[in-house]
């Protein structure tokens, strides 16, 4: 069974410009879930989609959004790119039925924003 | 609020030693899940284990043992016998079951520790 896979691997921005990555869960995964990891902040959450519903949202601006298709895939997109959103963005899937599953991640996209 | 606390940022051990990393969390709800993820040089974070709240039993895989004390909020996580393999960072981190819960995946994550285990 194929892991979690998400593209491209490494984006180089600059400020002001908009950004969109992409996540493919593990088949039969319908839980996709964004994290944003920094050295100085550690691992937070973004948002979470479900059947292509967002169903939790953490604590960032409206500059980040995401999507889900029909197919599980997720989108994530940033606008207006600030030197600060320079991160490792990590997506997550789970089969999405109960609490507290186990997350299986990707590798993550090392964003850096010049 | 709920916080999750890495106190050691980084360990450095020689091949076969044993190494404790410790979690510290702090949460008001009775009703919470603690997680333990490892993260190789490779990105992508790998589940270890999951306890609930109202399971304190220690639990051993292998060379890995973990230790949840509700007394002192610790879910403290041994590792005997360390390999170079075992190098990586490893996070703590917590869910909460309450009321407001829902249906969550918001995992409130310590900081880290980065361990280097050398030959």
């Amino acid at each position: 069974k194929a892991g979690v896979t998400q593209t491209p691997r490494y984006l180089i921005k600059t400020r002001g410009q908009q950004v969109t990555l992409s996540c493919s869960p593990i088949s039969g995964h319908r839980s996709v879930s964004w994290y944003q990891q920094t050295p100085g902040q550690g691992l937070q959450f973004l948002f979470e989609y479900f059947s292509e519903t967002q169903r939790n949202k953490g604590n960032f601006p409206g500059r980040f959004s995401g999507r889900q298709f029909s197919n599980s895939r997720s989108e994530m997109n940033v606008s207006t790119l600030e030197l600060g959103d320079s991160a490792l963005y990590l997506c997550a899937s789970s089969p999405g039925q109960a609490n507290n599953e186990k997350l299986f991640f990707g590798s993550g996209t090392q964003l850096s924003v010049l | 609020a709920q916080k999750v606390t890495q106190a050691q940022t980084e360990i450095s051990v020689v091949e076969k030693e044993d190494v404790t990393l410790d979690c510290v969390y702090e949460t008001r709800d009775t009703t919470y899940y603690l997680f333990w993820y490892k993260q190789p040089p490779s990105g992508e974070l790998v589940f270890l284990i999951r306890r609930n709240s109202f399971d304190e039993q220690n639990e051993i895989s292998g060379r890995y043992s973990w230790n949840f004390q509700k007394s002192t909020s610790s879910f403290n996580f041994t590792i005997t016998a360390s390999q170079v393999v075992d190098s990586a960072v490893y996070f703590c981190a917590l869910s909460e079951m309450g009321f407001n819960a829902g249906n969550n995946r918001k995992l409130i994550w310590g900081l880290g520790t980065s361990l280097a285990v050398n030959p």
